[in-house]
């Protein structure tokens, strides 16, 4: 099985610029889940999609951020302008209905300078 | 409101040492509950999972965690730790459904 897939997993840049973050899950999975990893505040859910439908996003911090699932296959999270505290490390999971198990991706590391 | 509490922010400990790490959560209703471990560097993975049954859990590793409902907790044990067991670990809850409430993880060093 190839797990979750994202991308990039490291990215570098400048205050103001737009960020985009892509996630594959794993194929037959029917959530997909946007985490944020901190020193400060830990693991702190984004947004959940079920069947590519977003069900929560009260995790989504402001209206810079965004993030879609056009099919089962594919997410984005977008940050548009981005800014230095949105520095941290995006994980993406995926699951099976009602089996609560994640899994999760190696994550993208974001660097905003 | 559902939340999760790690009390064990950073442990330190020897090789053959025992382990235990507590989590303490608060959700309303049904709750299954995990933990999670993150190796550095790399992504989170199940340790092992509690939905219901037996309150005693093994997971991989040797690690096991017992269900307390009278306590709300769930703790997580090994007795005896390697240096490999150097990580980060995440307690988490949830309701049900698949949306998981992480604690905020408790760095664990082994010493040689």
């Amino acid at each position: 099985d190839a797990g979750v897939i994202q991308s990039p997993r490291h990215e570098v840049t400048e205050m103001g610029q737009e960020v985009t973050l892509r996630c594959k899950p794993i194929s037959g999975h029917d959530y997909l889940f946007w985490y944020r990893q901190t020193m400060m505040r830990g693991l702190e859910l984004l947004i959940y999609f079920n069947n590519n439908v977003p069900i929560d996003d009260s995790g989504m911090p402001e209206d810079r951020f965004s993030a879609k699932m056009p099919n089962a296959s594919f997410s984005t999270l977008k940050i548009q302008p981005s800014e230095p505290r949105d520095s941290a490390v995006y994980f993406c999971a995926s699951s099976w209905v009602n089996t609560g198990e994640l899994f999760f991706g190696e994550g993208s590391r974001l660097t905003v300078l | 409101a559902q939340s999760v509490s790690q009390h064990n922010h950073h442990v330190i400990l020897s090789e053959a040492a025992s382990l235990e790490l507590g989590c303490n959560y608060s959700y309303g209703g049904t709750v299954n509950l995990f933990w999670y471990v993150q190796y550095p560097g790399q992504h989170l993975q199940l340790l092992l999972k509690y939905f219901s049954g037996d309150p005693l859990v093994k997971g991989i590793k040797g690690f096991e965690a017992e269900f307390i409902k009278s306590k709300f907790s769930f703790n997580l044990r090994k007795p005896s730790v390697q240096w490999s067991d150097t990580a980060e670990y995440f307690c988490a809850a949830g309701g049900g459904g698949n949306k998981l409430t992480f604690g905020t993880g408790t760095q664990l060093k082994v010493e040689l």
